[in-house]
């Protein structure tokens, strides 16, 4: 079983909609979650980043994480074409543990106008 | 402007031959990394370097060596012990104790004939 588990898609939206991504994740030492995004061909960017449980909002983005369950997410709202992309989720522990991240597979998001 | 810069973009190599991707970055920063991108694996950790001719194994380092030599410079060389080298390989930089900001190469696209 693989540490990070992200549904690959694709998702498929209409422009406007909300675009609802998640991750789940089986190391309860995972302390820093972050969001990328990849466009084809491209190496990923960095969107949003979170420490601990909560929500944080960035623009149309918005970035969950439910340590209790393993559970983060990341929401788009007023969804783009601009948008599609893959979206990667990453995590790591602690500082002691360095500066190693895990990813997701990556979930793969088309916006059609 | 700054960032980091992968070469060549596409490269085509025989079997049983080595090749070098090389990995440049003028960011100012202390840790470099390589990740290897399938499709539906996300990215997965090479090797990476922290300072200074010192680096370290990810957890896919068998069949691939890298070096430290200058600040800015990691390049990766894949081996012909490489069984599946066909891959997308990403160069990536961060701040030293940076919890998770890293910033990505456009990639390179090896391929195997």
């Amino acid at each position: 079983q693989k540490e990070v588990e992200q549904d690959p898609g694709p998702l498929s939206v209409p422009e406007g909609a909300i675009v609802s991504l998640n991750c789940t994740y089986s190391n309860s030492a995972f302390q820093y979650f972050m969001w990328y995004r990849q466009y084809s061909r491209k190496g990923p960017e960095l969107l949003m980043y979170t420490y601990s449980s909560g929500n944080k909002e960035d623009g149309r983005f918005t970035a969950q994480v439910d340590k209790s369950s393993k559970y983060i997410s990341l929401f788009i709202r007023d969804s783009q074409p601009s948008d599609s992309a893959t979206y990667l989720c990453a995590m790591r522990g602690d500082r002691a543990a360095g500066n190693k991240l895990t990813f997701g597979g990556g979930t793969r998001v088309l916006v059609k106008p | 402007d700054g960032g980091i810069t992968q070469s060549p973009k596409y490269l085509f190599r025989k079997e049983g031959q080595n090749v070098t991707l090389s990995c440049e970055q003028n960011l100012n920063h202390d840790a470099m990394y390589w990740y290897r991108q399938d499709p539906g694996q996300g990215l997965r950790l090479i090797y990476y370097s922290q300072i200074v001719n010192d680096f370290q194994k990810g957890d896919i380092a068998e069949g691939y060596s890298v070096s430290r030599e200058k600040k800015e410079s990691f390049p990766l060389t894949v081996t012909s012990a490489q069984k599946n080298p066909t891959a997308f390989y990403l160069c990536a930089s961060s701040m030293q104790g940076a919890a998770g900001e890293l910033f990505f190469g456009e990639g390179s696209r090896l391929t195997v004939l």
